[in-house]
């Protein structure tokens, strides 16, 4: 069975870099026709997708977003990551990283982490 | 930015059947999908292309679509029905992947 855990810092101070990893466990990372995405969820709020991830390390993300963040995969590691630079308290969110089904129109979003709490406060 | 429109809340009693809409303009060229949410839990697709049930998913979820409108139908509420659900589709180029902002159901 498919596992998808995210790790990192619970707490981020504002301006500060966030990073956050995905392991997935279960299955292979290069396994088509799957790709590989963050979405976040702030307190009280609906999910945002962030960016996603293929396999070979092409990346696509939302377009007000994407100047800010950077998704990376490591397939020997079977991990993907996030960093998002110059974090503020607006980036305060439950961060999830999910497999995402291709090949559709649109994409969608089949099993899920369980999420990580980022806080970002003084 | 594009969006998809869901109701804030929905209220049924229990053996009742609840109807939750998903409005947006390019949804007749898109597929959309649900999720259900319960308190500190992931989001769990509950509805796939328009009306599919993934493998788990009881049969009273459904989902079917109209134009602009999409619908998860929930027969037969049950307590354990009581969750936050998210639509989700894509812009018009499909260049973002959307969520809507979410109905909260309630089984009174």
């Amino acid at each position: 069975q498919l596992q998808l855990q995210e790790s990192g810092p619970g707490l981020v101070k504002p301006s500060e870099t966030l990073s956050l990893t995905c392991t997935v466990s279960g299955g292979s990372i290069s396994s088509r026709p799957y790709y590989w995405a963050w979405i976040r969820q702030p307190p009280g709020k609906g999910p945002e997708w962030i960016g996603t991830v293929y396999f070979t390390g092409s990346t696509y993300f939302k377009s007000s977003l994407r100047s800010r963040f950077t998704i990376s995969v490591d397939t020997s590691k079977n991990q993907f990551a996030l960093k998002l630079s110059s974090v503020t308290a607006a980036d305060t969110a439950t961060y999830y990283c999910a497999r995402q089904v291709g090949g559709y129109v649109p994409d969608y979003f089949d099993s899920w982490g369980q999420g990580t709490l980022v806080t970002v406060s003084s | 930015s594009y969006e998809l429109t869901q109701p804030p809340s929905v209220s049924v009693s229990p053996g009742q059947t609840a109807r939750i809409t998903c409005s947006g303009d390019a949804l007749p060229k898109k597929y959309s999908y649900w999720y259900q949410q319960k308190p500190g839990q992931a989001p769990l697709l509950v509805i796939y292309k328009d009306k599919e049930r993934p493998s788990g998913i009881p049969e009273r979820f459904s989902g079917s679509s109209s134009g602009t409108i999409v619908t998860l139908t929930i027969s037969g509420v049950q307590a354990e029905d009581e969750a936050d659900y998210y639509c989700q589709s894509a812009d018009f180029n499909n260049t973002s992947v959307v969520f809507g902002g979410g109905t909260k159901l309630s089984v009174l």
